[in-house]
């Protein structure tokens, strides 16, 4: 089982919201770690969109909209990137990432689809 | 601005290294780790191993430990991953990426190293 795993894919409409989870492996709480949110377009290298570790202890990446947030679901143990009002210009594929046990771990990805 | 450009494509044979470089700007080189990772071809992203400018000092993860290097020249901002005895498994693209508390922000724009005999 993977240490992060996310849906590999999701739909929505242009203006809904789409909410992507990243789940911790059992056993790994969520609580502590701080969660990377990353968008990544066909042939361009990944993007940095927020890091969550708490409402807290946040931090938006440069130029990012605020349409893009970042969330915890302790009950889930999972962190969740929300995205309010998609855009076409969202069509991309999207990785979550951790320091865990003195290495980085990336999601499986996501890849969204705005139709 | 921070940039972290690298260079370009590389094609090796089976057995051989690779050498890539990230040359940064726009920031005190020394004062973030950085960061390689590789994705081949419509698949995810993995990480290899980070290095610290400022002493030299690196971490490699498990896959890539006896095969990965990662060094870096202060005078030129410039950090360098090494990869020996690459196989066709290891074609992908290469990206650099600068390290700051726990995680990444600022990639490289990706090297494509491809293993072909």
């Amino acid at each position: 089982q993977a240490v992060l795993t996310q849906p590999a894919s999701l739909s929505a409409s242009p203006g809904a919201s789409a909410s992507l989870t990243c789940t911790l492996r059992s056993g790994i709480n969520v609580g502590p770690y701080i969660i990377y949110w990353y968008q990544q377009k066909p042939g361009s290298p990944p993007r940095f969109l927020l890091r969550y570790q708490s409402d807290s202890d946040k931090q938006q990446g440069s130029g990012v909209p605020s349409r893009f947030s970042g969330s915890k679901d302790a009950s889930a143990n999972a962190g969740i990137l929300l995205i309010s009002g998609l855009q076409s210009e969202d069509e991309a594929d999207y990785y979550c990432l951790i320091w865990h046990n003195g290495a980085y771990v990336f999601g499986t990805g996501t890849k969204v689809t705005v139709l | 601005q921070v940039q972290l450009v690298q260079s370009g494509a590389e094609t090796k044979k089976p057995g051989a290294s690779v050498m890539v470089s990230c040359k940064t700007s726009g920031y005190t080189f020394t004062s973030n780790d950085i960061n390689w990772m590789r994705q081949a071809t419509g698949q995810g992203l993995e990480w290899m191993g980070w290095m610290s400018p400022r002493s030299g000092y690196t971490g490699y993860a498990q896959k890539f430990q006896g095969r990965v290097t990662m060094t870096r020249d202060t005078s030129t901002d410039t950090a360098y991953m090494e990869l020996s005895n690459l196989t066709f498994d290891d074609t992908a693209v290469y990206f650099c990426a600068r390290g700051i508390n726990r995680g990444c922000d600022f990639w490289g724009q990706g090297t494509l190293v491809t293993v072909s005999s």
